[in-house]
């Protein structure tokens, strides 16, 4: 059965710094995927990788998947307020199905 | 384009009861899942529906049951509430061209957030 880790589950980081959340997953999955969620909020897509060796970058975040290692990266580079949320991984089994990691709550402090 | 839609977007029941939660799906999209998030047990799948048929299940009792009509629209439904149903509840729409599909991604509605009392 498919298993979704994340480390850390809550980082408090100062802004300017750059911080990695990483996700580990147990076995074999087509996709990775990286979603935020505000307090009250639903979950919004931030990047889904596809391949081993694959890197997307979106303004401060970018995200990596190391398929072999079983493992994916989400890289915040000199982090800003607007970052504050949690960050969920997800690995995909089988049709549609998600699999969650816990979620890692990221607090950035001015 | 319009985002999913989930209604309502609220609701308060009592143990016992049942209730059943609606999702429009973006359009176009034919595959809609669902979703239970709660502070415990995290976000955890419940099922998924495409073309009208389940294809897949989470480790949920049978008092969850969904369906999907032709227009892609789904409703879930739990009977004889628990407590411990208490959570969001979220639906999410892809277009699921294939099983494997390139890059694929589920875009989530607002949620329903359910209180069982």
């Amino acid at each position: 059965e498919l298993k979704v880790e994340q480390n850390p589950l809550f980082l408090s980081m100062q802004e300017g710094k750059n911080y990695t959340i990483y996700c580990n997953y147990s076995t074999t999955s087509d996709r990775l995927y990286w979603y935020r969620q505000d307090p009250g909020k639903s979950l919004e897509s931030l990047f889904v990788l596809l391949s081993n060796g694959a890197v997307k970058q979106e303004g401060r975040l970018m995200a990596s998947l190391d398929t072999k290692a079983r493992l994916s990266t989400l890289h915040i580079t000199a982090a800003v307020h607007d970052l504050s949320a949690t960050y969920f991984c997800a690995a995909i089994q089988g049709a549609q199905k998600l699999v969650f990691g816990q979620g890692t709550r990221l607090t950035i402090n001015p | 384009k319009a985002g999913v839609t989930q209604t309502p977007r609220y609701l308060i029941k009592t143990r016992g009861q049942q209730v059943t939660l609606s999702c429009s799906p973006i359009s176009g999209h034919r595959s809609v899942s669902w979703y239970q998030q709660t502070p415990g047990q995290g976000l955890q799948f419940l099922f998924e529906y495409f073309s009208e048929t389940q294809r897949n299940k989470g480790n949920f009792p049978g008092r969850f049951s969904g369906r999907q009509f032709s227009n892609s629209r789904s409703e879930m439904n739990v009977s004889t509430l628990e407590l411990g149903d208490s959570a969001l509840y979220l639906c999410a729409s892809s277009l699921a061209v294939s099983s494997l599909g390139s890059g694929d991604t589920q875009y989530f509605g607002p949620g329903t957030r359910l209180t069982v009392l």
